[in-house]
């Protein structure tokens, strides 16, 4: 059965301290792994896709990176605004997108 | 601001009411998307919308009625729910292949009294 993990639940940073955010995925036949931002009362922002391992993207001060069994988002010298959650999403070869339950990123100044 | 616009924010209805929420894109994307999403909780699918058929039904209580007038154009009807159905519906569209990702709108807050 597809799968999709996140770690820790919830973070809490102080402003400049990087992290990263952990998501552990058994799918089959991966099509896309999925980062997205939600902020509440929002709907999810789309932030990256990964296709294959070894694959990195960035944005500001977010970087994702996947291997075969995981992805990370890596977040450098976090700014209030970044507090939000972080929702992980993969896809296989049944077609269904698979989220995670989300990791809570609090940045205090 | 994101280009899935959903109508309204927010909604506030009776057990016995009837209402629909409302979802647009125009980025020409061909399959839409129902989610509910609880507190604290990743968004939950209910339906799926390709070339405005409907292709996916998750099971779904049939007081919850989709629509798709075009390809632009998604509706949720709404009748006779629960307290428990008081969730953030969120609508989303992709251009429908399965290594695209799905671009979501604010929702719509819908609590039921």
């Amino acid at each position: 059965e597809d799968q999709v993990t996140q770690s820790p639940e919830a973070l809490r940073l102080q402003e400049g301290e990087s992290s990263s955010l952990n998501c552990s995925y058994t799918v089959s036949g991966l099509r896309g792994l999925f980062w997205y931002r939600q902020d509440p009362g929002k709907g999810p922002e789309f932030l990256f896709t990964l296709y294959s391992a070894g694959e990195e993207k960035e944005k500001e001060r977010l970087k994702a990176t996947l291997t075969k069994k995981e992805s990370f988002l890596h977040i450098t010298a976090p700014k209030p605004e970044d507090s939000a959650t972080y929702l992980c999403a993969a896809r296989g070869n049944t077609g269904k997108l698979i989220f995670g339950q989300g990791t809570t990123l609090q940045v205090k100044p | 601001d994101t280009e899935v616009t959903q109508t309204p924010k927010h909604l506030v209805m009776g057990m016995t009411n009837k209402k629909s929420l409302k979802c647009e894109q125009h980025m020409g994307h061909r399959a839409m998307y129902w989610y509910k999403q609880k507190a604290k909780k990743p968004p939950e699918l209910m339906f799926v919308y390709s070339y405005e058929k409907l292709s996916i039904n998750e099971s779904v209580p049939s007081r919850f009625s989709p629509e798709c007038p075009n390809s632009s154009l998604l509706n949720l009807h709404l009748h006779a729910l629960q307290p428990e159905d008081s969730a953030l519906y969120l609508c989303a569209s992709s251009p429908g292949t399965a290594n695209s990702p799905l671009h979501f709108g604010n929702g719509t807050r819908l609590t039921v009294t």
